[in-house]
């Protein structure tokens, strides 16, 4: 249980072209999902968090004009990298959560992955 | 200083050993604390979830927190070439967003 999919798992971009990514909670109701970006050899940095129907809340140093995210259902989350450029080429990862019961939002489930990669 | 900080190796061992990978943390109010473990080029993948100090064991994997000293630990027994990965902790507070915070992790090769 609790398997999260991503989509694409690798891009290639022109610079100035949009990309979009999307998460998705396979066998489970997210109520939260994250995304998170990792360089080679760092750890996670978050990027924003998501609430289904309800506006992304951003971390702090994170362009919310650039990373659109947008949590349409409790099953879908997308991010789109608008006029990508090489410096936001990187490993993106996405994570769904879901509370109730005994559950907590920080037992995270996470996605394999998007490699992107803007020429 | 970080709030969470973890070696991020390479650590090399040989098949069959005991492998201890650790973190320590300055955040007093970590409460849970996780373990995860990634393969490269994928996406982290959730191994232990712990409540508060103690030990939990789950088949050659035990997680040990000792809040005391605000360090805790992932064993790994019987290690195989299979667990060569990198593993990132992370650890939240008890109240608010429930939003965990990374280690950078430890990049563990076991040989053959």
């Amino acid at each position: 249980g609790a398997v999260v999919s991503q989509h694409p798992s690798w891009v290639i971009c022109k610079s100035g072209t949009s990309v979009k990514i999307e998460c998705r909670s396979l066998d489970f109701q997210a109520t939260t999902m994250f995304w998170y970006r990792q360089f080679p050899k760092q750890s996670l940095m978050l990027m924003a968090t998501s609430n289904e129907g309800s506006k992304a809340t951003y971390e702090q140093g994170v362009e919310k004009d650039k990373f659109l995210i947008n949590h349409a259902s409790l099953t879908l989350s997308t991010l789109t990298v608008t006029s990508a450029h090489p410096e936001d080429s990187s490993f993106y990862i996405c994570s769904a959560s879901w509370t109730g019961g005994y559950k907590r939002s920080d037992e995270q489930y996470f996605g394999p992955g998007t490699r992107l990669t803007v020429t | 200083q970080k709030e969470v900080e973890q070696d991020p190796g390479p650590l090399s061992v040989p098949e069959g050993a005991i492998v201890s990978l650790n973190c320590t943390y300055s955040n007093s109010a970590f409460q849970y604390f996780m373990w995860y473990r990634q393969y490269s080029r994928k996406g982290p993948e959730l191994l232990m979830y712990t409540y508060s100090s103690g030990n939990k064991e789950d088949g050659r994997f035990t997680a040990q927190v000792d809040k005391s000293s605000k360090y805790i630990s992932l064993f790994i027994r019987d290690s195989q070439p299979s667990d060569s990965a990198t593993y990132l902790c992370a650890m939240s507070v008890a109240g608010g967003s429930y939003i965990p915070t990374f280690g950078r992790g430890t990049s563990l090769i076991v040989h053959p």
